[in-house]
């Protein structure tokens, strides 16, 4: 089975409609990351998590929230999607300190109509 | 952030033909990674990479932390290959920032 699992792995909504992301892993990491990849770009951090009581905002949080109910799972949700919201979206998770190799879920495609 | 600049944008090669991918940095890093992301959309980890020189099978790294830089080689080209390469760096295992990727083509 896949060390990080993303559920949905499509999913297409409409404009104003709440949607959850899932992000579980299996490697025992504390760190965890929601990434979102628009077409011909890099990823652009949308939260990140260091452990279950410690949440930060990245690069692009606005219209995101996110809960880290688990050491082995970190959700992202859209309160109210919007149609720029349509991108690839990637969980990653890493250990702390030198050993901070991230790994990648499969990604998920979301589509706001 | 961290301004992270990959070159080439765009990358075409005949299968068997070498190439060199560059990731330069604007800030001290301490973490860096290179990633294949295969047409399909799946991130495949190449190299985890924050200083020195590493191979694996045709492909191998170098990063030169002092002077903001690193390079991907990809030797004898397949059209496995073909996809978009990524370099991340992060600094103190915080945030990372990626690159706009190489997108890499290898014809038969």
């Amino acid at each position: 089975d896949a060390d990080v699992t993303q559920t949905p792995r499509n999913r297409i909504t409409k404009t104003g409609k709440r949607i959850m992301l899932e992000c579980s892993q299996t490697k025992g990491h504390d760190r965890m990351y929601w990434y979102r990849q628009d077409p011909g770009l890099g990823l652009r951090l949308i939260y990140y998590s260091f452990d279950v009581k410690d949440i930060n905002k990245g690069e692009i949080s606005d219209g995101y929230s996110v809960s880290r109910q688990a050491q082995a799972k970190f959700s992202l949700s859209l309160e109210s999607a919007i149609p720029n919201q349509t991108a690839l979206y990637f969980c990653a998770t890493s250990l702390a300190g030198v050993q901070g190799e991230q790994f990648f879920g499969p990604g998920t495609r979301l589509t706001v109509l | 952030g961290i301004q992270v600049e990959q070159s080439p944008p765009d990358l075409i090669l005949q299968e068997g033909a070498n190439s060199t991918l560059r990731c330069n940095f604007s800030d001290s890093v301490n973490n860096l990674q290179w990633f294949h992301q295969n047409p399909w959309g799946q991130l495949i980890n190449l190299f985890y990479i924050p200083s020195g020189t590493k191979q694996n099978g045709r492909l191998s790294a170098t990063t030169v932390a002092t002077e903001r830089y690193s390079l991907l080689y990809i030797s004898s080209s397949q059209t496995t290959d073909s996809g978009v390469y990524f370099c991340a760096v992060s600094y103190n295992f915080n945030k990372f920032y990626f690159g706009s990727g190489t997108k890499l083509n290898v014809k038969p």
